[in-house]
């Protein structure tokens, strides 16, 4: 079973607003990422965890704050953003962070900013 | 220079045609190569990978891997109306103890349109 589930589908908020999106996979898999994608343009990699730990940050602006609770599970909280940061959220998971490795990808939550 | 390149398109073929869709890379220790389909207002869908020199056949699918040449490529054969989306190549490049260590890369997409 090669699922990934995200929530919310859609979320709407405010630049003062925290939210947080969540990710879920029971594949067993070690490695979650979070992507960013914008209308048209391929997906943007923000964050990687391997076991559990954060292995890459993307550059990504302090507003976005991602943790892994556990080796399933992969939260985005969400503070303070702009209207540029409207986007498609997608989560991904793989077996490990290695080289020949699948990346399967969740269905995405789709985020506007007002 | 770009990491990952698409052709163009958008591509359009025939209902029962062959689909070629073609992809470069510049990272020469780049190591797995992915194809994924992305319907329009859905996630990215795993199609295709490919680690070896060489053809791999996955139904209708064949992907094209030429590591000298840097180059993948994906042909669809007989292609249906439900085909049409955009794809995009992924390539993995795995520097262990790098920043880079299992980032996947995409290109810009391809978009495919297969007409009745």
């Amino acid at each position: 079973d090669t699922e990934v589930t995200q929530t919310p589908k859609h979320l709407v908020m405010g630049m003062t607003n925290k939210k947080s999106l969540k990710c879920e996979q029971h594949m067993g898999h070690r490695a979650m990422y979070w992507y960013k994608q914008k209308a048209k343009k391929p997906p943007e990699l923000m964050f990687v965890y391997s076991y559990e730990k954060l292995s890459i940050n993307e550059s990504v602006p302090s507003r976005f704050s991602p943790e892994c609770p556990n080796s399933s599970l992969l939260n985005l909280h969400l503070h303070a953003l702009q209207p540029e940061d409207s986007a498609l959220y997608l989560c991904a998971s793989s077996q490990g962070a290695g080289a020949y490795v699948e990346q399967f990808f969740g269905p995405g939550t789709r985020l506007t900013v007002l | 220079q770009k990491e990952v390149e698409q052709n163009s398109g958008p591509l359009s073929v025939p209902e029962g045609a062959i689909a070629s869709l073609n992809c470069t890379y510049s990272d020469r220790g780049s190591q797995s190569f992915f194809w994924y389909r992305q319907y329009s207002g859905k996630s990215p869908e795993l199609i295709m990978s490919i680690y070896s020199n060489g053809d791999k056949e996955d139904g209708r699918f064949t992907a094209q891997l030429n590591k000298a040449s840097q180059y993948v490529s994906l042909l669809i054969r007989d292609s249906q109306p439900s085909d049409s989306a955009t794809y995009l190549c992924a390539v993995r490049q795995s520097v262990a103890g790098g920043t880079s260590y299992g980032k996947l890369t995409f290109g810009q997409g391809t978009i495919l349109t297969v007409h009745p």
